[in-house]
């Protein structure tokens, strides 16, 4: 089935680099979500986005959606120890209403 | 507390047993889902209910029943537990499928020995 790509797999940064994610798809996506999940935590909604080409910010966090959907990534500017984690996109797999397929998310790990 | 709540924390148990996992949220979503999420934090989708209706069986053995008595809560048994059930399981809830956020309980650690 359909499922987006999610690269890097693993990312370790020191404090107050830059950290990207990146999620592909084959197909055209009619939204994507982020999730970020704490070591030892549960997922946690971070955002949806639904246009084209839609740029959100949250802080140090800029979500992308690219102008085709088939692409998104996460940009987190001047990285803390707090942004530990594992990163993961979702979609919708292919338009069912009840189905969130995840990406296999990225580890970020920060080193103060 | 709005929440989606879950429990057992942790369960440990031997090959062959049969357990449950109970959870409820209490945010009036309509959708509920079981999510595995295994040793590599791979999250895979289990099962989707909508209004006490199952709606997504992801290709799951038959020996995970979920049960969802009414749209609050669902429940999900397990028989004869195998080495490779071990795992984190994960109660999620939304309000309507999954255009909208999902909300995550905070995980059921399974270990069979």
């Amino acid at each position: 089935g359909q499922q987006v790509m999610q690269i890097p797999q693993y990312q370790h940064v020191q404090e107050g680099e830059d950290f990207t994610t990146y999620c592909n798809s084959s197909t055209t996506l009619s939204n994507i979500q982020w999730y970020k999940q704490r070591p030892g935590g549960h997922p946690v909604f971070l955002i949806q986005l639904v246009k084209s080409g839609e740029v959100k910010k949250q802080k140090r966090l800029t979500f992308q959606f690219g102008e085709a959907k088939k692409n998104s990534s996460l940009h987190i500017t001047a990285t803390q120890t707090t942004d530990v984690g594992t990163y993961f996109c979702a979609e919708d797999s292919g338009g069912s209403n009840y189905k969130l397929t995840f990406g296999k998310g990225t580890l970020l790990t920060v080193n103060p | 507390d709005t929440a989606v709540s879950q429990t057992p924390k942790y369960l440990v148990t031997q090959m062959g047993n049969d357990k449950s996992i109970k959870c409820e949220q209490n945010l009036g979503h309509d959708t509920m889902y079981w999510y595995k999420q295994d040793s590599k934090k791979f999250l895979k989708i289990m099962f989707s209910y909508n209004n006490k209706e199952l709606i997504i069986n992801e290709t799951v053995p038959n020996r995970f029943s979920p049960k969802s008595p009414d749209k609050a809560h669902l429940n999900l048994h397990i028989n004869s537990l195998e080495l490779g059930d071990s795992a984190v399981y994960f109660c999620a809830s939304s309000q309507q499928g999954v255009s909208s956020p999902l909300h995550f309980g905070n995980g059921t650690r399974l270990t069979v020995t």
